[in-house]
């Protein structure tokens, strides 16, 4: 298994200010996946981070908005930018690990975030 | 492409009474398939996993589910409901084998209301 610490758990945040998330990782992992889940719906991937290159995107969402950066192999952060209630969610770090030929993923607590 | 649809967004039982969560999905290759359960204001948990070794997957507090590729279903059971079991669960679906660090499609998710 893997444990992942992630922080703030919750913050209350003024429109045009940013927020950012840190993602901490008790293994080295290649692959860092920030998510994002808006109010009563699913999860939706923002984008994959790799240590040592640009983090890749999904489709609507943007570098400019979430900066991501991948210092190490245990550690990352996610950025929100210019903040606006549209972006009040709940953030969540992501990794993943092969058992056997399978992989599972594992999941930091999230952060609530409110903006006003 | 994988996708993944969970056919009810809302599940209401009794407590006592069997638990069904449906899900369907679609991939490519042989996919690797998971339920995530998420109660109130708490990470996600991993409920079972799917691995090729059988087609009736047993998860944690009771749940199994059934892995169906004739019908690409992957529906998640349990005997008797628990007013514990109250919670979101998720169907998620990753295409990618052997492969660390795999990008998971989630279904919409399915609220599981448990009536006293």
């Amino acid at each position: 298994s893997a444990v992942i610490s992630q922080k703030p758990s919750r913050d209350i945040c003024q429109r045009g200010t940013s927020l950012t998330i840190q993602c901490q990782v008790d293994s080295q992992v290649t692959m860092m996946f920030w998510y994002r889940q808006q109010p009563g719906q699913s999860l939706t991937l923002i984008a994959t981070a790799n240590q040592g290159s640009e983090a890749t995107y999904e489709s609507g969402f943007v570098i400019d908005k979430f900066p991501i950066s991948r210092p190490n192999l245990t550690f990352s952060t996610l950025t929100v930018s210019n903040m606006s209630p549209e972006d009040s969610s709940i953030y969540l770090c992501s990794v993943g690990r092969s058992s056997g030929l399978r992989p599972e993923a594992f999941f930091g607590q999230g952060t609530r975030l409110t903006v006003v | 492409a994988q996708s993944v649809t969970q056919l009810d967004s809302h599940v209401s039982v009794s407590e006592g009474t069997p638990v069904l969560l449906r899900c369907n999905y679609s991939s490519s290759y042989s996919p690797s398939l998971f339920w995530y359960v998420q109660h109130p204001n708490k990470g996600l948990q991993l409920l079972l996993k799917y691995t090729s070794a059988a087609t009736l997957v047993k998860g944690i507090n009771g749940f199994e589910a059934e892995f169906k590729k004739s019908e690409t279903s992957f529906h998640l059971t349990k005997p008797s409901a628990h007013m514990s079991d109250a919670a979101e669960y998720f169907c998620v679906v990753s295409e990618e084998e052997g492969k660390a660090g795999n990008m998971l499609t989630f279904g919409g998710g399915t609220r599981l209301m448990v009536k006293p």
